[in-house]
């Protein structure tokens, strides 16, 4: 069945280092591909999405890039902030005569330090 | 900015308990949804609830699992007879049409089951 995997956290890392979460698919279609983010207390919240291959998807200066080739997703940003110390979810969801609901991997906590 | 919102936050329940964990999705949405993520595991959709009937579920969601939407603004899901493998954080989510992108989660009620 289709699946996503991402790297396990806490990733921990200083303020304004970089960061990548390395997310990866197996899907039998063709997806569209999200990564939401959960703050401390708050519900999931849709961060970016991309819907076909070699689409790029940006949000708040994060982005990620739909690769078909190496079946990936990987989240980046340039320079983290403290606030951005969350549980980054991936996504995938397989689009129209597809059921819309998304399957997620595991989430990875991000920690940043000041 | 509307939300979903989720109560209780943390419920704590006996085994062979019945517990009803209740949302309030976003006031113009039309699908809703629940989905469990048990500690250090993904976040598994349970079922989406459309037109006052269930339009899909997964295997997850058994004869334990009911949904309901008694009035015009809560949307419940109940458990008959907890089990220890109950204990997960449960998010609700609404949308206003069907698409994955689409979706609002709320916080989110930790289960507890002893």
């Amino acid at each position: 069945g289709d699946s996503v995997t991402q790297m396990e956290g806490p990733v921990t890392l200083s303020e304004e280092a970089f960061l990548t979460i390395n997310c990866t698919y197996t899907a039998t279609g063709y997806p569209s591909l999200f990564w939401y983010v959960q703050y401390p207390g708050e519900g999931l919240q849709l961060l970016l999405k991309a819907t076909k291959a070699d689409d790029k998807g940006s949000n708040k200066g994060f982005e990620a890039t739909y690769r078909k080739e190496t079946t990936s997703f990987h989240l980046e940003k340039g320079s983290v902030q403290v606030s951005d110390s969350a549980v980054y979810f991936c996504a995938l969801a397989l689009g129209s005569g597809g059921s819309y609901i998304p399957t997620f991997g595991r989430g990875t906590s991000l920690i940043v330090h000041p | 900015e509307p939300e979903v919102t989720q109560t209780p936050s943390h419920q704590v329940t006996q085994m062979g308990q019945e517990v009803i964990l209740r949302c309030v999705p976003i006031s113009n949405h039309l699908y809703f949804y629940w989905y469990r993520q048990i500690l250090g595991q993904k976040v598994e959709f349970l079922v989406s609830f459309y037109n006052n009937e269930i339009s899909e579920k997964s295997e997850i969601f058994d004869d334990q699992f009911s949904v309901e939407r008694p009035d015009g603004s809560n949307f419940t899901l109940k458990i008959r007879s907890t089990k220890l493998e109950d204990s997960a954080m449960y998010f609700c989510a609404s949308s206003p049409r069907q698409g994955a992108y689409e979706q609002y989660f709320g916080p989110g009620t930790r289960l507890t089951v002893t």
